[in-house]
C-alpha cells in the first residue's frame, strides 16, 4: 500500500476562495482522520469518521469548514471562504479499529494570502 | 489544561549521548500510546505504539515504556546520531475507537 495519499501538497490561495483538500487513506481501515497542525496551536484533531460517518467534528473551528467521507478510500476538507488564519499544514491520517497504528499522510501545506 | 505533555519543548546533545524524552497525560483512560517523528516540513513517521498492557516496547535503538500509573511515558534513544535530529510527538489514545490526542513535541538537536 502506498500509505495515506493527500493531495494537493502545496496550496497558495486568495483570502475568501474555496480550498478543497483530499485524503486518500490506507485500504482497509476504517477510522480517518483530519488535524492541523500549526507553530501556535501543535497538532489539532479537526474531524474524523468511522465507516465513513462523521464520529466527532467538535475540532471544525467553524462554519466555513466542511469535511465529507463519500466512501471508504476518499475524503475532502473544504474551507469556504478561506482566511488568512486558515493558514496551517493539514494532515490526513488513517487507522483500524483496535490495536494498530494510526499513519500519517504527507500533509497539505496551506496558505492563503 | 493540555491533556497530553512533552517537556522539555526542545533538547540538544552531542552525538553518541542517550536521549530521554517525556510524555506526560492527565487522563488516566488509555488504549495505546504512539510514538512519531517529524523532520521539518514532513509529515508523521510512526516509531513505536504501546498498548495499555504492555510496559515497554524496543525497535532497534529505540525503547519506550509506559507507566500507566503515574501517567507517563518514556522514549529512549541510545546512542543519538545527528540524524536522530527531528521532532518526536508522542499521542495517546483513550479508547479503541478513539482519536489521537497529541503532545506538544519535543524538538531534538544532535549535534555532531
Amino acid at each position: 500500500d502506498a500509505g495515506v495519499i493527500q493531495s494537493p501538497r502545496h496550496e497558495v490561495t486568495e483570502m475568501g476562495q474555496e480550498v478543497t483538500l483530499r485524503c486518500k487513506p490506507i485500504s482497509g481501515h476504517d477510522y480517518l482522520f483530519w488535524y492541523r497542525q500549526t507553530m501556535m496551536r501543535g497538532l489539532e484533531l479537526l474531524i474524523y469518521f468511522n465507516n465513513n460517518v462523521p464520529i466527532d467534528d467538535s475540532g471544525m473551528p467553524e462554519d466555513r469548514f466542511s469535511a465529507k467521507m463519500p466512501n471508504a478510500s476518499f475524503s475532502t476538507l473544504k474551507i469556504q471562504p478561506s482566511e488568512p488564519r486558515d493558514s496551517a499544514v493539514y494532515f490526513c491520517a488513517s487507522t483500524s479499529w483496535g490495536a494498530t497504528e494510526a499513519f500519517f499522510g504527507q500533509g497539505t501545506r496551506l496558505t492563503v494570502v | 489544561k493540555q491533556e497530553v505533555t512533552q517537556i522539555p519543548a526542545a533538547l540538544s546533545v552531542p552525538e553518541g549521548e542517550n536521549l530521554v524524552l517525556n510524555c506526560s497525560f492527565t487522563d488516566s483512560a488509555i488504549y495505546n500510546l504512539q510514538w512519531f517523528r517529524q523532520d521539518p516540513g514532513k509529515g508523521l513517521t510512526s516509531l513505536l505504539l504501546i498498548q495499555s498492557s504492555q510496559r515497554e516496547q524496543t525497535s532497534g535503538r529505540l525503547n519506550a515504556s509506559l507507566d500507566k500509573s503515574s501517567g507517563r511515558s518514556t522514549l529512549y534513544i541510545a546512542a543519538s546520531q545527528p540524524g536522530d535530529s527531528a521532532t518526536y510527538l508522542c499521542a495517546k489514545r483513550r479508547a479503541a475507537g478513539n482519536k489521537l490526542t497529541f503532545g506538544g513535541g519535543t524538538r531534538v538537536l544532535v549535534k555532531p
